[in-house]
Order: C-alpha cells, then sequence, then structure tokens
C-alpha cells in the first residue's frame, strides 16, 4: 500500500497570502496524484489531477506541480473561500489511498 | 454532467449490517466506475472500494475484506454498498465518487486512459453505530 504524507497538518494564513502545501509518496506515482478541497460539511472536490491540471470550476490562483514521489499544491493570494482541508490522493496502485489532510484557516 | 445522490442517514445496532446506496444521473451506471470512501468524524478519508476498469472487477481495501459487498443495478442506475458486523468504529460519513469510464488522452505518456481520479462526488450518508 503507497502511504501518502502531507506536511504541514495546520497552515495558519492571512488573506493575500500565498501557500504551499506538501504531499509525498512512498512510491512513485509518475503523475497519478489528484488533490481534493473539502470545506466544511462538504464532500470533497476534485480540485487537481494528473498533478498539475486544475478541475473545472477553480480560478487560476490553484496550481499543482511534482511527480515521481514529491508534490506541491500552491493557492496564490488566497481567499477567504479557500478555508478548507486538502487532501491529495494516489490513483497510481490498488488500494487507493490518501493523506491525512492539510488543514488552512486564518491566523 | 454526472450527478449521484446518496441515501438517507442510517442508525445501527452494533453487529448489525447497513446498506448504502448511489443513484446515478446524468449517465447511466454502466458508464461511469463506482467508488466507496468513508470519513470518520473529523478525520480524513478512507477508500473502501471501487470499480477497476482495466481488470473488469470490483477491488476491496484489505481492511474491509469479507464486510463490505458492493453491488449495482443497472436498471435503475443504483449502486449498493452493504457493510457487515458494524462497530462503532464504523461510525463515520460514506461517500460515494465516481469517475466515467471514458478514456482521456494523457500528454505524458501519449496515449488514452481512464481518469482515475474521482470527480464526482454524492453528498455522503451519515452511517451511525451505537447502542
Amino acid at each position: 500500500e503507497i502511504v501518502m504524507t502531507q506536511s504541514p497538518a495546520t497552515l495558519s494564513v492571512s488573506p493575500g497570502d500565498r501557500v504551499t502545501l506538501s504531499c509525498r509518496a512512498s512510491q512513485s506515482l509518475n503523475n497519478n496524484l489528484a488533490w481534493y478541497q473539502q470545506q466544511p460539511g462538504q464532500p470533497p472536490r476534485l480540485l487537481i489531477y494528473d498533478a498539475s491540471t486544475t478541475a473545472t470550476g477553480f480560478p487560476g490562483r490553484f496550481s499543482g506541480s511534482g511527480s515521481g514521489t514529491e508534490f506541491t499544491l500552491t493557492i496564490s493570494n488566497l481567499q477567504s473561500e479557500d478555508l478548507a482541508v486538502y487532501y491529495c490522493q494516489q490513483y497510481s496502485s490498488w488500494p487507493r489511498t490518501f493523506g491525512q489532510g492539510t488543514r488552512v484557516d486564518f491566523k | 454532467q454526472v450527478q449521484v445522490v446518496q441515501s438517507g442517514p442510517e442508525v445501527k445496532k452494533p453487529g448489525a449490517s447497513v446498506k448504502v446506496s448511489c443513484k446515478v444521473s446524468g449517465n447511466p451506471l454502466s458508464e461511469v466506475s463506482m467508488h466507496w470512501v468513508r470519513q470518520v468524524s473529523g478525520q480524513g478519508l478512507e477508500w473502501m472500494a471501487g470499480f477497476d476498469p482495466e481488470s473488469d472487477v470490483t477491488i476491496y481495501a484489505q481492511k474491509f475484506q469479507g464486510r463490505v459487498t458492493v453491488t449495482e443495478d443497472t436498471s435503475t442506475d443504483t449502486a449498493y454498498m452493504e457493510l457487515i458486523s458494524l462497530t462503532s468504529e464504523d461510525t463515520a460519513v460514506y461517500y460515494c465518487a465516481v469517475f466515467l469510464l471514458q478514456r482521456v488522452y494523457d500528454k505524458i505518456w501519449g496515449d488514452w486512459r481512464f481518469p482515475k481520479y474521482f470527480e464526482y462526488w454524492g453528498q455522503g450518508t451519515q452511517v451511525t453505530a451505537s447502542s
């Protein structure tokens, strides 16, 4: 089983900040990595797929990068509606696995 | 646009079983790969089972082998996840998540592949196992 490790667990930010979330896989994923955004009381929402492609409906301030075992989600000019928990997930092999999440909230 | 609507909340006694449903619309069930993910309150996401279009079988996480069964009724475009022998640790929100069985071009590999990320999610079903 591929173990996904996200850091940090919590990120305290200010509006307008540029933030970087990290996700590390225990084995190479090539680019088979997705990021999801989950707001309170809501299901997860696909944000990034194939490591760097932004899903429909998300603005350009969200970007993903990385390959192999190291991946990054960057949010530029952070807005209040971006406060959420972000999960990475690998779909390179079975079982599918998620990171434990990074919570982004205001200072 | 695919929509996924799940059944309502369930309260069960420990030792009982629960069956959660997901109805797909916008595309027939036969055109999606259905997966089940759960989330204990305040915790992360845990994949339980899902259809692998490459091998044409449903794959189960080892943790749930023997306790989870996924079935589909294509006549009603509804999928079901049954979890037996419930304990308090099974109290969670259960989600269904799907991707379309339509190959997309992979720029990196230069071929056509299934988009195996979860593009569409149900609203979630709260299952509570309590005496």
